[in-house]
């Protein structure tokens, strides 16, 4: 089977709660950002991206928080449920740059 | 519907065997991208291409090799030169850098 998700740290949440997916970003310079859900054994699913010139932006269900003093970005995701267990990273990219750096993901895992 | 295939999702090479990955996008996307995704670690970038004809290394090229004859594909060879092959693949499309990227399902290659 898939083996990207391991050795990965892994959120346990229960169904119908909010989780809450954390990133530490690398350079200051990133202007971009983008969270990434990948299930096993396909590619990666874009959910939501941010610009460097905003602090939040919200989705259907999903919201993401930039903190560029402290170069962090989190991923919320209200009531989750059973079909949001995947792995999740984040992603960066270097003003106007084509080259992105990926994080290595968390596995969320959702609990009936 | 518009996406990105990668072919084929499961692909064995003999030693001293070279290999194709096949990558096709109908997103009318100027840019593709080759990853490697291996277990506990981010996506680390093989190679690159902003436009036809014209492809960038990315970190980790040594062993891999690519064309870009049209705007619609970008295969990737895995050379014999490649020792540590087993790993599995993602080819990706962006309109522009700061564009989300659009990925593939993947390749996962394994050696006999």
């Amino acid at each position: 089977g898939e083996s990207v998700g391991l050795h990965l740290p892994t959120l346990s949440v229960q169904e119908g709660d909010n989780s809450i997916i954390n990133c530490a970003y690398s350079n200051s310079a990133s202007d971009y950002f983008i969270w990434y859900k990948q299930e096993s054994g396909k590619g990666p699913q874009f959910i939501i991206d941010i610009r460097s010139n905003m602090d939040k932006r919200q989705g259907q269900r999903v919201t993401v928080l930039l903190n560029k003093t402290v170069k962090h970005l989190s991923l919320q995701i209200a009531a989750t449920q059973p079909g949001d267990s995947a792995v999740y990273f984040c992603a960066e990219n270097h003003k106007g740059t084509y080259k992105y750096i990926f994080g290595t993901g968390t596995r969320l895992k959702v609990l009936a | 519907d518009g996406g990105i295939t990668q072919s084929p999702k499961y692909l064995f090479r003999k030693e001293g065997q070279n290999v194709t990955l096949s990558c096709e996008q109908n997103l009318n996307h100027d840019a593709m991208y080759w990853y490697r995704q291996d277990p506990g670690q981010g996506l680390r970038l093989i190679y690159y291409s902003q436009i036809v004809n014209d492809f960038q290394k990315g970190d980790i090229a040594e062993g891999y090799s690519v064309s870009r004859e049209k705007k619609e594909s970008f295969p990737l060879t895995v050379t014999s030169a490649q020792k540590n092959p087993t790993a599995f693949y993602l080819c990706a499309s962006s309109k522009l850098p700061n564009q989300p990227q659009h990925f593939g399902d993947g390749t996962r290659l394994s050696i006999l």
